[in-house]
């Protein structure tokens, strides 16, 4: 079967640093994406990893290990806006399998 | 460049009624993907279409259905509606070839309430 995994619900504090984890397992593997989604709002692409090691693009980071069917978001220097759900997503053999999503709280 | 737009964004329907929503995707993309958002089930793949010919379908029964026209905008269709189809119905567009990074940018969604 397919599968991913990820925590439902992270809090953190503002200015901290917050990693999300995603385990997957699907029949093919042709790169895996991380969306943002605001609630009432439409998922807005964050990143993509094709390959195993880390993608940084400002403060978020993505990294993923192919054998390990693994991949993991980093925000760093957390804001208040950050507070929305992010989702895994794996493009497999022919369509993209999303996970349900980390609902992400920030603090002040 | 503007975005994926959706039509409606709200719908009220009551069980056993019809619903048709409507989906136009980024200039130049061909490819158009719907999914059933629910707080439960997350992002629930229903069918993809490229230029106008269903290219990958979803676990759900044959009352979804959907279709692309030549200008790649798309429909999907809801027969006898269940409560339980209450959801945020999102569409994506992509460029459209297979595999590869490629990119999925969402609408704003249609949200469903069947009563």
């Amino acid at each position: 079967g397919q599968n991913i995994d990820q925590p439902t619900e992270m809090t953190a504090t503002e200015g901290a640093i917050v990693q999300i984890n995603c385990t997957y397992q699907t029949s093919g593997f042709n790169g895996l994406f991380w969306y943002q989604q605001h609630a009432g709002e439409a998922p807005t692409f964050l990143s993509y990893n094709v390959l195993d090691g880390l993608e940084e693009k400002g403060r978020f980071s993505s990294f993923l290990s192919r054998s390990k069917g693994y991949s993991y978001l980093l925000l760093k220097e957390l804001q208040m806006k950050d507070s929305a759900s992010y989702l895994c997503a794996v493009n497999g053999t022919d369509k993209l399998i999303f996970g349900t999503g980390t609902r992400l709280q920030v603090f002040p | 460049k503007a975005g994926v737009t959706q039509t409606p964004r709200y719908l009220i329907k009551t069980r056993g009624q019809q619903v048709t929503l409507s989906c136009s995707p980024i200039s130049g993309h061909r490819s158009v993907s719907w999914y059933q958002q629910t707080p439960g089930q997350g992002l629930q793949f229903l069918f993809e279409y490229f230029s106008e010919t269903q290219r990958n379908k979803g676990n759900f029964p044959g009352r979804f259905s959907g279709r692309q026209f030549s200008n790649s905008r798309s429909e999907m269709n809801v027969s006898t509606l269940e409560l339980g189809d209450s959801a945020l119905y999102l569409c994506a567009s992509s460029p459209g070839g297979s595999g590869g990074d490629n990119e999925q940018f969402f609408g704003p969604g249609t949200r469903l309430t069947v009563l």
